[in-house]
């Protein structure tokens, strides 16, 4: 199985201030049509996880602009420009290059 | 909308069976997504368990291969969990989820409100 690795794994940031989230992977996503196969999802207090970032780049529907991510092969980024109250949660990248697909420990960000 | 909502026992008594469905609205079933169970141990992160696709094919995660199965209900428009041989290690919340493969927004897109399954005697 292709291993996921998540850093860090808690940050807390002041709101209006920037957020970056590592996540690399034990073998390359980067698929023969060009395209790396690395979504993130958040994770609300209490709530079900939603799709954030699918394909490492592309916002899924209703996400705002300040999410963006980035990478290939086997590094990746999730950056949120200004972080905002709601952002509060837990943050997980998950690689569908392969079966089964495998999710990184997750990223616990809160608000200072 | 698509929605997805599991149900089923929520507390299942050790070496027992875990059984779960997940009723499917707003989507069919044979409309050519794979339908997963994910789950997420109290505190802890998410764990895919498999899929199926609505011909019946599956895929399992081998930890659970032994014990695991992933049935579909087309006429019923959902799918089911049944795992077998239970310990406290597979208490979580378990979630349906829909995967649109190939689909012009791949990803897990849509998902279950979750349900807590306890192990416990």
């Amino acid at each position: 199985d292709i291993v996921m690795t998540q850093s860090p794994l808690s940050l807390s940031v002041t709101p209006g201030e920037p957020a970056a989230i590592s996540c690399s992977s034990s073998q390359s996503l980067l698929h023969s049509n060009g395209n790396n196969f690395l979504d993130w999802y958040f994770q609300k207090p209490g709530q079900s996880p939603h799709l954030l970032i699918y394909l490492t780049s592309f916002r899924a529907s209703g996400v705002p602009d300040r999410f963006s991510g980035s990478g290939s092969g086997t590094d990746f980024t999730l950056k949120i420009s200004r972080v905002e109250a709601e952002d509060v949660g837990v943050y997980y990248c998950m690689q569908t290059l392969q079966t089964p697909p495998i999710f990184g420990q997750g990223t616990k960000l809160e608000i200072k | 909308q698509v929605q997805l909502q599991e149900s089923g026992p929520r507390l299942v008594t050790p070496s027992g069976t875990l059984s779960l469905t997940c009723a499917v609205s707003g989507d069919s079933i044979i409309g050519g997504s794979w339908w997963s169970w994910v789950r997420q141990p109290p505190g802890k992160g998410l764990q895919w368990i498999g899929e199926i696709y609505h011909t019946g094919k599956t895929n399992y995660y081998a930890s659970f291969k032994d014990r695991l199965t992933i049935s579909v209900d087309t006429s019923r428009n959902q799918f089911s969990l049944r795992l077998t041989s239970v310990t406290a290690a597979d208490t979580a919340v378990y979630y349906c989820v829909r995967d649109p493969r190939g689909a012009v927004v791949p990803g897990f897109d849509s998902w279950g409100q979750g349900i807590l399954v306890t192990v416990s005697s």
